[in-house]
């Protein structure tokens, strides 16, 4: 079957601007997860959406929204673009189970702000 | 928050050498514990699921070890090869389906 898709996988946008990446989960996947990776970083959790609801957040500011649609795709809304939200988003999608089923991630948005 | 350490953060080995590495997690909260590896260029693949205190789990020569107790994990691998070479992330994840990723262990194997 279809794995995760990301698109754009590549970005480049300036400050203040505003930007809005996608993800399409595995069919049958309920569960879209969304993380940030910057240089010596691990993956930082921004949120996860089941069923079209936000069930978790992360410790980002406001400036960072998503939504999930009933095909349970999911958009990741960044506003007010900053240097420092360069970065490799990804995303990953899973059943959704309670405690963590296996996360199967796409290939990653490379967002570069200038 | 949970706090997941990874060490060492790089390892440079010979082909044919066995290695590992330690994935360190707070106990509070605890589901499951997970290893990814990510190759360059690729997306990061899933090697194993463990919950249970004790629990090993065997791919191939990867295996991995799970100590909920202490908070724990060992991913091992054996007579390592030059597609071994990746970063091994190793994540603990809640009740509430949240994951916590570590660092990553950065593991090249030389020809």
């Amino acid at each position: 079957k279809a794995g995760v898709t990301q698109t754009p996988r590549y970005l480049i946008k300036t400050r203040g601007q505003q930007v809005t990446l996608s993800c399409s989960p595995i069919s049958g996947h309920r569960s879209v997860s969304w993380y940030q990776q910057t240089p010596g970083q691990g993956l930082q959790f921004l949120f996860e959406y089941f069923s079209e609801t936000q069930r978790n957040k992360g410790n980002f500011p406001g400036r960072f929204s998503g939504r999930q649609f009933s095909n349970s795709r999911s958009e990741m809304n960044v506003s007010t673009l900053e240097l420092g939200d360069s970065a490799l988003y990804l995303c990953a999608s899973s059943l959704g189970l309670a405690g963590g089923s296996e996360q199967y991630f796409g290939p990653g948005t490379r967002l570069t702000v200038t | 928050i949970l706090n997941v350490e990874q060490s060492p953060q790089s390892l440079h080995v010979q082909e044919g050498d066995s290695t590992n590495f330690t994935c360190s997690f707070p106990s509070s909260n605890f589901y499951a514990l997970h290893w990814y590896r990510w190759e360059t260029a690729k997306s990061p693949e899933a090697l194993f699921v463990m919950t249970l205190n004790g629990d090993e789990k065997k791919k191939g020569r990867i295996s991995a070890t799970l100590n909920t107790k202490e908070g724990y994990s060992y991913l091992y691998i054996k007579g390592s090869q030059p597609e071994d070479s990746a970063t091994y992330l190793c994540a603990s994840s809640n009740t509430g389906n949240q994951f916590y990723f570590g660092t990553g262990t950065s593991l090249t194997v030389i020809p």
